[in-house]
C-alpha cells in the first residue's frame, strides 16, 4: 500500500470542527483513501471513504485535494466521545492485496472540555 | 445485529501454556481477518480468510501461530507453546463481499498476557 503521513496528535475543543489531515503524495489512482478511528480500550471502526469527490456521513466529511496527494477529515462539532485515534489508509483495489487494510501510526485526538 | 464477538476478553496464561482465542464474525460476512496490536508495532494483519479459506497468512509470526475457520460463523487463533512477547490484543474483524470499497468491522478485541 502507499504510504500515508499524518500528525502524531492533535487537540480540538468540545463542539468544534476538527480537521485531521493526511498526505499521500505516491497515491495511484486506483487508491481509495480509507478513515477508521480507534476509541480507548475498543477495536478499529470504519469512519468514511473516498476515491475522488468529497464525501459525507453521518459520522464525518472527507475532503480529497483535487491531485489527491492529500486528503482531510472534517468532524464537525467534536464530542468528547470523538477522542481517538484515527488512521488515514490506502486501500488499492486493483491488486490481489486490495484485501487488507494497512494501519500506521494515525493521529490521535484529544478533546478538551 | 451484535457486531463481531470474541471471546474471551481477557487472558492471563503461563509462558509455554496453548492459547485459543475465538471469533464469531458477523452473519453473511465472507472475509474474516485477524490482527495483532501492540505498542512497539501497532496493528497488524496475522491471517485473512475468504468464503473460510485461508487466503493470506503472510502475517503470522511463526509456526507457533495457527487460524483455522471450520465454517462461516467461527474462527479460531491458537498460540502453542505461548511465550511472553505473544503478549498484546488481537483482534478479529469480518467484512461483507470482496471489494476493497467494503468497511472491515472490528470485534472489541482479546487482551493476551503471557507471563
Amino acid at each position: 500500500d502507499a504510504k500515508t503521513t499524518q500528525p502524531n496528535s492533535m487537540e480540538s475543543n468540545e463542539e468544534e470542527p476538527v480537521h485531521l489531515p493526511c498526505n499521500h503524495s505516491t497515491i495511484s489512482g486506483t487508491d481509495y483513501i480509507h478513515w477508521y478511528r480507534q476509541l480507548p480500550s475498543q477495536g478499529p471502526e470504519y469512519v468514511i471513504h473516498g476515491l475522488t469527490s468529497n464525501v459525507n456521513n453521518r459520522m464525518a466529511s472527507l475532503a480529497i485535494a483535487e491531485d489527491r496527494k492529500s486528503s482531510t477529515l472534517i468532524l464537525h462539532r467534536a464530542t468528547l466521545r470523538d477522542a481517538a485515534v484515527y488512521y488515514c489508509i490506502l486501500r488499492d483495489t486493483s491488486g490481489a492485496g486490495s484485501y487488507q487494510l494497512t494501519f500506521g501510526k494515525g493521529t490521535k485526538l484529544s478533546v478538551i472540555p | 445485529d451484535a457486531g463481531v464477538i470474541q471471546s474471551p476478553r481477557h487472558e492471563v496464561t503461563e509462558m509455554g501454556q496453548e492459547v485459543t482465542l475465538r471469533c464469531k464474525p458477523i452473519s453473511g460476512h465472507n472475509s474474516l481477518f485477524w490482527y495483532r496490536q501492540t505498542m512497539m508495532r501497532g496493528l497488524e494483519l496475522l491471517i485473512y480468510f475468504n468464503n473460510n479459506v485461508p487466503i493470506d497468512d503472510s502475517g503470522m509470526p511463526e509456526d507457533r501461530f495457527s487460524a483455522k475457520m471450520p465454517n462461516a460463523s467461527f474462527s479460531t487463533l491458537k498460540i502453542q507453546p505461548s511465550e511472553p512477547r505473544d503478549s498484546a490484543v488481537y483482534f478479529c474483524a469480518s467484512r461483507q463481499g470482496t471489494s476493497a470499497t467494503y468497511e472491515q468491522y472490528f470485534g472489541p478485541g482479546t487482551r493476551l498476557t503471557v507471563t
